[in-house]
């Protein structure tokens, strides 16, 4: 299993673009990324995954470079309602031993 | 469509007490996951199904036994409960996909806490 390193907690204010990278070195050929948001008492979310490049859904953006060995997910315009903990997950189809390590605490602030 | 709902919200154990935990899922999916969440620790898998009557240990099973019998069900037992079982639990599930890594749907969880 690929392991990540992300950071443990960042800072915004409402309005900005907050950029988050996960770090996984290890990433296999048939590795994806995905990234997951957890709030408050409830369980995550899936919020977007991706193999290379971009991808960009209808709440955030995954940049992928050439070498795979990191990954950023973008929150455009953040609001005090995206403050939530956000996991980066690599790995591929029947990998069911997924680690969600401890995420990225993202608190925005008005 | 309810999505995967776990029973139930919150409990209170005494140490050496045995409980269940149930989730229950209405999308049809092959796979179930048992997690728990301490402070500080994200998730951590305990036990896993990819299939009715089928179950496989996860990060840290030890005190914890699991059942798929239905495949809309999965269930965790504490036999005996230890303090150290104090936690958030949070059932998920998720359906094959070719190439892709599955997407894992999560319930609202269970708050166990055991004196």
């Amino acid at each position: 299993l690929a392991k990540t390193t992300q950071p443990i907690s960042m800072d915004s204010y409402e309005g900005q673009e907050v950029n988050i990278t996960c770090s996984h070195n290890n990433i296999a050929t048939n590795d994806y990324i995905t990234w997951y948001q957890q709030f408050p008492s409830q369980g995550p979310r899936f919020i977007i995954q991706g193999y290379k490049t971009k991808v960009t859904n209808e709440v955030a953006s995954l940049f992928i470079p050439a070498d795979r060995k990191s990954s950023t997910l973008s929150l455009p315009r953040v609001s005090l309602s995206d403050t939530a903990v956000y996991y980066c997950l690599v790995g591929f189809s029947n990998d069911y031993k997924l680690s969600f390590g401890a995420g990225t605490t993202v608190t925005v602030r008005a | 469509n309810a999505g995967v709902t776990q029973t139930p919200k919150f409990r209170v154990l005494k140490t050496g007490q045995s409980m269940t935990l149930l989730c229950a899922q209405d999308m049809n999916h092959e796979y179930m996951y048992w997690y728990r969440q301490d402070p500080g620790m994200g998730l951590r898998l305990i036990h896993y199904s990819v299939g009715e009557g089928t179950t496989a240990k996860g990060e840290v099973p030890d005190g914890y036994n699991v059942s798929r019998l239905k495949k809309q069900n999965f269930l965790l037992g504490l036999e005996s409960a230890a303090p150290s079982q104090t936690s958030v639990y949070f059932c998920a599930s998720s359906y094959p996909r070719l190439a892709l890594q599955e997407t894992q749907y999560f319930g609202p969880g269970t708050r166990l806490l055991v004196l």
